[in-house]
């Protein structure tokens, strides 16, 4: 069973525009991680939350991790061609500080319209 | 510059054939780790290494075979019994490995460039 559920899949949106990902998880999530990654290609680190009810902010992206820690969510305003690309979420779901490696969602394919 | 390497970014090898993927880090990572991307699958963790001369098997661990003889390299071999070895690969490295889990610390894992691996 996937840990982590990525939504939507795919986003379309006119560049301009504020968009949301999200990540879900039924356990609680120990780090969340951030990713973005053009196909084919190394993955970007963008944001790490660790607290519950922790926001960061980077250029246009902030990411939240609700009180519970079992969701974060990825906004971006006023979306740009350069925020196209596949965003990973990656967590640590063991408690295990990401030694065992990270649980990683599906992704989110984000197409910007001009 | 600190980094992780990986190379060649595209590979191309017979049926049948071993190949050997190289991962290369200067950060002084403890922890090394190999994941796979499919479409549509996201990352799949293969093999990882918490510490020199010892390594555990991922999720997908089958048909691959790894070595850490040196902190700063991770060599992934993928075997002729891997049956879909034509994938994405991804080496990534952390600071922290096994009996070092402290409360607080960013266990961010730094990811190479990829190579991408097809097999005909």
């Amino acid at each position: 069973s996937q840990e982590l559920e990525q939504s939507p899949q795919s986003l379309i949106v006119q560049e301009g525009k504020n968009l949301t990902i999200n990540c879900t998880s039924s356990k609680t999530l120990y780090g969340l991680y951030w990713y973005k990654q053009k196909y084919g290609e190394g993955l970007i680190f963008l944001m790490m939350l660790q607290k519950g009810g922790e926001e960061k902010s980077h250029e246009k992206i902030t990411a939240k991790l609700d009180e519970k820690k079992q969701q974060s969510s990825l906004h971006i305003t006023a979306s740009q061609p350069s925020h196209a690309g596949i965003y990973l979420c990656g967590a640590d779901v063991d408690s295990g500080g990401g030694a065992d490696g990270l649980t990683f969602g599906k992704g989110t394919h984000l197409i910007i319209q001009p | 510059d600190g980094g992780i390497t990986q190379s060649p970014k595209y590979l191309f090898r017979k049926e049948g054939q071993n190949v050997t993927l190289s991962c290369e880090q200067n950060l002084n990572h403890d922890a090394m780790y190999w994941y796979r991307q499919d479409p549509g699958q996201g990352l799949r963790l293969i093999y990882y290494s918490q510490i020199v001369n010892d390594f555990q098997k991922g999720d997908i661990a089958e048909g691959y075979s790894v070595s850490r003889e040196k902190k700063e390299s991770f060599p992934l071999t993928v075997t002729s019994a891997q049956k879909n070895p034509t994938a994405f690969y991804l080496c990534a490295s952390s600071r922290f490995g096994l009996g070092q889990i402290l409360a607080g610390v960013n266990y961010e894992q730094y990811f190479g460039p990829g190579t991408r691996l097809t097999v005909t």
